[in-house]
């Protein structure tokens, strides 16, 4: 069974500071998605990694996939406050459509 | 551009009542899911399809049936509702399967609740 874990859960950073989100999986796979919602709102896509050593940056946030490992990670670098969200890594197995998402990591930015 | 269309936006369910989910998608998808997020378990799959005429149970099908009408729609309907269902519902499609690398395009939720 294919299991999708984050952490933190909960994250509370300041302004400027730098940051790392971990997504482990648990089973082979190629392909790893990061999505962003924001509270009350729906999940909007922010990158599809789909390969090993894959590294994809859009603003403050860069995504990276190490299929070895079975491990993402989402960097926040200067967080700023429009960054506070919930974020979510989501993987799909190898032999299935199934896309399975982990827990989420609320994201809180503070002055 | 309307994306993916989900309705209602609300409901509030006895349980024991029954209801259909709608969801409509006019980006030609192939793809289309069915999630369930509850607080501190991220989403969760129920169904999917991967095409017109399939569909496939998920992570939490039991309670839950789906229909994929044809390539746009794709509704979720809850036989005998009960307060565990309360949750939020998304639907999303995508352009391919998962394994085409396509991401999911998510509609706005249906917020249910179940007394």
């Amino acid at each position: 069974e294919l299991k999708v874990e984050q952490n933190p859960l909960f994250l509370s950073m300041q302004e400027g500071k730098n940051y790392t989100i971990y997504c482990n999986y648990s089973t082979t796979s190629d392909r790893l998605y990061w999505y962003r919602q924001d509270p009350g709102k729906s999940l909007e896509s922010l990158f599809v990694l789909l390969s090993n050593g894959a590294v994809k940056q859009e603003g403050r946030l860069m995504a990276s996939l190490d299929t070895k490992a079975r491990l993402s990670t989402l960097h926040i670098t200067a967080a700023v406050h429009d960054l506070s969200a919930t974020y979510f890594c989501a993987v799909d197995r190898d032999d299935t459509d199934k896309l399975i998402f982990g827990t989420g990591t609320r994201l809180q930015v503070f002055p | 551009n309307a994306g993916v269309t989900q309705t209602p936006k609300f409901q509030v369910l006895k349980t024991g009542q029954s209801m259909t989910l709608q969801c409509a998608q006019d980006m030609n998808h192939n793809s289309m899911y069915w999630y369930r997020q509850d607080p501190g378990m991220g989403l969760r799959l129920i169904y999917y399809s991967a095409s017109e005429g399939t569909t496939d149970k998920g992570e939490v099908p039991n309670g839950y049936n789906v229909s994929r009408l044809n390539k746009r729609e794709f509704s979720l309907r809850l036989e005998s509702a009960a307060p565990s269902q309360t949750s939020v519902y998304f639907c999303a499609s995508s352009a391919t399967s998962a394994r085409g690398a396509s991401p999911l395009h998510f509609g706005n939720g249906t917020r249910l609740t179940v007394t």
